[in-house]
């Protein structure tokens, strides 16, 4: 079945630690996001690539990166996880121009992370 | 720059009572208008979208929604909701800026009571 796929589905990591949440598309989409949930904040872009080899810093980029070595896969990096990068995390992708579809996104199930 | 304001957090309605989820957007170019759906613990799917023509745009499970460019506004309704229609409703902005920005509202919270 053609999506987005997320992993690991929840996570405890304790302050401090370096985790990587991992996102893997097969829809060829050129464009892919990383938004993190928080209650009453809606969605916030983290970090984007409009297609692969490249990325862009989005809302909240501080304590995260990511890379885009290939079309499929837009991991995201904790390099050392704070408390407040407890939420749960949204990868999707978009493409963009592709039959008039003006960066309709579609998202994977989600990772829902604690930091303690 | 593109905004988003959900006007309500939460809404609460009693089965087959129509129910109007509001927003409201600015932006200092043309815009492009979702609204999209999550139910607990899944991920966001798309609901509707506005790219031109009719204002009135019909979605899935029978909701639609109304661009009003006059009032920056692309409110969602369904005219009889269900149990099912429990979920989060996200409206989010896009627009063209050198490449493409998609800004989300905060969501309104659709509670659906027997």
């Amino acid at each position: 079945i053609a999506g987005i796929t997320q992993a690991p589905t929840s996570q405890i990591l304790a302050a401090g630690r370096r985790m990587t949440l991992r996102c893997t598309q097969d829809m060829r989409h050129n464009a892919m996001y990383w938004y993190r949930q928080d209650l009453g904040l809606g969605l916030r872009l983290i970090h984007y690539s409009n297609t692969a080899g490249t990325t862009g810093k989005g809302e909240v980029p501080d304590g995260y990166s990511v890379s885009r070595a290939n079309t499929d896969d837009f991991p995201l990096t904790l390099a050392s996880a704070v408390p407040s990068q407890t939420s749960v995390y949204f990868c999707a992708s978009s493409d963009p121009g592709s039959s008039g579809d003006t960066d309709t996104q579609y998202f994977g199930p989600g990772t829902r992370l604690t930091v303690l | 720059a593109q905004s988003v304001t959900q006007l309500d957090s939460q809404v609460p309605v009693f089965e087959e009572a129509p129910v109007e989820l509001r927003c409201n957007y600015s932006s200092s170019v043309s815009v492009y208008l979702f609204w999209y759906v999550q139910y607990p613990n899944q991920g966001l799917q798309l609901l509707l979208k506005y790219l031109s023509g009719s204002t009135l745009v019909k979605g899935i499970n029978g909701f639609e929604a109304e661009f009003n460019k006059s009032q920056t506004s692309f409110h969602l309704r369904k005219p009889s909701v269900h149990i099912s229609d429990t979920a989060e409703y996200f409206c989010a902005v896009s627009a063209y800026t050198g490449g493409f920005k998609t800004i989300f509202g905060a969501g309104t919270r659709l509670f659906v009571k027997a």
